[in-house]
């Protein structure tokens, strides 16, 4: 079983439109949990830390936790073209080693 | 707004050669990492460092690597006798540290690019 698993899509949403993206881990001791965007090429952004169950937002962005079904989510309200990346979502395993998932590529229809 | 920087953007070295990629962390933070991300694959941890010696390290992290802070400000990677698998963006990244074990945001990079050819 991968330890953070995450559906890579390519996930298509029209522009102003809600972009869910979803992300489920198998540590059950997992306390910190990251989104970070990657554009093409280049290094991956922090966007979103949430490290309690529930919601936690953050502008257009609102990450969803829930620590009993294993589950981290990212919502992106009225998506924007320059939104288009691929979301990656971490875990951290131990003291400080972030576990990345494969991504979720997301592109956004103008 | 502080940020971590890397040198060079792209390194192209031949097969067998030793490479040094440089970072410089975030001046107030105090865990600094290597990650690499083999093209098309995810972003795979390879060493942390805290307080002058690795905290921890990965299967990927063998003899052939190593990681120094040589001064106040840099922090590096150094590849041994490189292998064409070793070809991959390697980005630094720095974190504060936690106030509570594993609540710590990590910053990266921008990436260097390594080609072995």
């Amino acid at each position: 079983q991968k330890e953070v698993e995450q559906n890579s899509g390519p996930l298509s949403v029209p522009e102003g439109a809600i972009a869910s993206l979803n992300c489920t881990y198998s540590d059950r001791g997992s306390q910190s949990f990251f989104w970070y965007r990657q554009y093409s090429g280049k290094s991956p952004e922090l966007i979103m830390s949430i490290y309690s169950n529930g919601d936690k937002e953050d502008g257009r962005f609102t990450a969803q936790l829930n620590k009993a079904s294993q589950y981290v989510s990212l919502l992106i309200r009225d998506s924007q073209p320059s939104d288009s990346a691929t979301y990656l979502c971490a875990i951290i395993q131990g003291a400080q080693k972030l576990v990345f998932g494969q991504g979720t590529r997301l592109t956004i229809n103008p | 707004e502080p940020e971590v920087t890397q040198t060079p953007s792209h390194q192209v070295t031949q097969m067998g050669q030793e490479v040094i990629l440089r970072c410089v962390p975030i001046s107030n933070h105090l865990y600094f990492y290597w990650y690499r991300q083999i093209l098309g694959q995810k972003v795979e941890f390879l060493v942390s460092f805290y307080n002058n010696e690795i905290s921890e390290k990965s299967e990927i992290f063998d003899d052939q690597f190593s990681v120094e802070r040589p001064d106040g400000s840099n922090f590096t990677l150094k590849i041994r006798s490189t292998k064409l698998e070793d070809s991959a963006m390697y980005f630094c990244a720095s974190s504060r540290g936690p106030t509570v074990v594993g609540r710590t945001e990590a910053f990266f990079g921008q990436g260097t690019r390594l080609t072995v050819v």
